[in-house]
């Protein structure tokens, strides 16, 4: 098994345009998870899914994120507008049984 | 919701020494326990856990220790190595869903 797949590793952008990160979870793993990472905040929890169905968002920032799951083995993380404070680690994470395996995460820096 | 203390924030032991790190959890129903070490740059990996039914679990040099009573558990690193060096990071969790401590800076001095 490959693990779990993030694109683009790295994403530079300028403020106002939009970012979308993408993920493919390991195959049969029935939940999924985004988390961010800066040195101020550490890791947290931005949504996650189970069984394709998002179940808890409250770690999302604000509207200008969004995120989607359409089928088992992809999900999305959009950011419209970005902003310079966006910039940090997105990690996805997928999980069976409670054991969660981290991406090698989008390094994402915003201008 | 569960919230997940972690002590120290930074650990420099020598080399071949042991190192420990505690945390404390509030949520009673949290049944979950992993450990993640992360190095510079790189994703946060999985490096033991342990589930509410068992107390102590051991896998080569690392170690864990869970007290549901009082809610807490500890990593225990023995013989440590400069390869060792990394933040490490507990969690608690049910339902899936995992509440990450805030990490600590393990530095191996040779």
């Amino acid at each position: 098994d490959a693990g779990v797949i993030q694109s683009p590793r790295h994403e530079v952008t300028e403020m106002g345009q939009e970012v979308t990160l993408r993920c493919k979870p390991i195959s049969g793993h029935d939940y999924l998870f985004w988390y961010r990472q800066t040195m101020m905040r550490g890791l947290e929890l931005l949504i996650y899914f189970n069984n394709n169905v998002p179940i808890d968002d409250s770690g999302m920032p604000e509207d200008r994120f969004s995120a989607k799951m359409p089928n088992a083995s992809f999900s999305t993380l959009k950011i419209q507008p970005s902003e310079p404070r966006d910039s940090a680690v997105y990690f996805c994470a997928s999980s069976l049984e409670g054991t969660q395996y981290f991406g090698p995460g989008t390094r994402l820096l915003v201008l | 919701g569960e919230n997940v203390e972690q002590h120290p924030s930074t650990l420099s032991v020598q080399e071949g020494d042991s190192a420990v790190i505690k945390c404390t959890y509030s949520d009673s129903a949290s049944n979950y326990f992993p450990w993640y070490k992360q190095e510079l740059g790189k994703r946060p990996q999985l490096i033991i856990d342990i589930r509410s039914n068992v107390g102590e679990k051991k896998d080569q040099r690392i170690a864990v220790t869970l007290n549901k009573t009082a809610k807490h558990f500890s990593l225990h690193i023995t013989e440590t190595q400069p390869e060792d060096s990394a933040v490490y990071f507990c969690a608690a969790a049910r339902w899936g869903k995992l509440q990450f401590g805030a990490g600590t800076q393990v530095v191996v001095t040779p």
